[in-house]
């Protein structure tokens, strides 16, 4: 069974760096895209971005300049840091399995439980 | 890019039959037979209940169908249960290479 767990600061100050990690066990990190998805309380489903172990990422246009998704297979784990936060960055943010096609990501069949990150001073 | 549009909510008595319209572009779902639908309960991580347009994964009722009609994706709930009640929410592909998630559609059993 894929499980997958989010973990990182549950608070982090404006204008710093959001860093999380995902811990994934049950499945080799290199076979397949990783996907990180935020939401804000009370609100709908952001994507973040993906990433696959060979370097190959891409993220939302509107965060794109503020987002670093990394995999590492020698521990199994994807991480996100997202820089400059304000309090519009505040949201739970979750790690998902990206299933790839022949044209795109398909659809993020594995999901964390999520993690809420709260940007104040 | 912008969000693919949901109708907010959605309500039905159980037993009747609900769907909810996800709406988007020509250059998401009018592209990409990637059109996936996720179950969200308070409080909890999204479930996939749908992939592929019309897919169900392993473990989830065949009470939950979906399709995609041009740039507009459907997903119907029929035999609506209680424990259906839930935001539900759509993505696709787009053709920028990114990943796009509905407005979200709360459903409630009545």
């Amino acid at each position: 069974q894929v499980l997958l767990q989010e973990s990182g600061p549950g608070l982090v100050k404006p204008s710093e760096t959001l860093s999380l990690t995902c811990t994934v066990s049950g499945d080799s990190i290199s076979t397949y895209y990783w996907t990180w998805i935020r939401q804000p309380p009370g609100k709908g489903l952001e994507w973040i971005g993906y990433a696959y172990y060979r370097g190959s990422t891409n993220s939302n246009p509107s965060l794109k300049s503020r987002v670093t998704i990394s995999v590492d297979p020698s521990k199994n784990q994807i991480s996100l840091k997202l820089n400059s936060v304000t309090a519009a960055d505040t949201a739970v943010y979750y790690c998902a399995r990206a299933l790839w096609g022949v044209r795109g990501v398909k659809e993020n069949d594995y999901w964390g439980q999520g993690i809420l990150v709260t940007v104040s001073s | 890019q912008s969000a693919l549009t949901q109708p907010a909510s959605v309500s039905g008595s159980p037993g009747q039959s609900i769907t909810i319209s996800c709406t988007g572009t020509t250059s998401d779902i009018g592209d990409y037979d990637y059109v996936s639908w996720y179950q969200q309960h308070p409080g909890k991580a999204p479930k996939l209940m749908i992939y592929e347009v019309s897919e169900r994964p392993s473990g989830v009722s065949s009470r939950f169908s979906g399709s995609k009609s041009g740039s507009t994706a459907s997903l119907t709930i029929s035999g609506l249960q209680a424990e259906d009640e839930a935001d539900y929410y759509c993505s696709s592909y787009t053709s920028i290479n990114t990943y796009v998630f509905g407005t979200g559609t709360t459903v409630t059993v009545l």
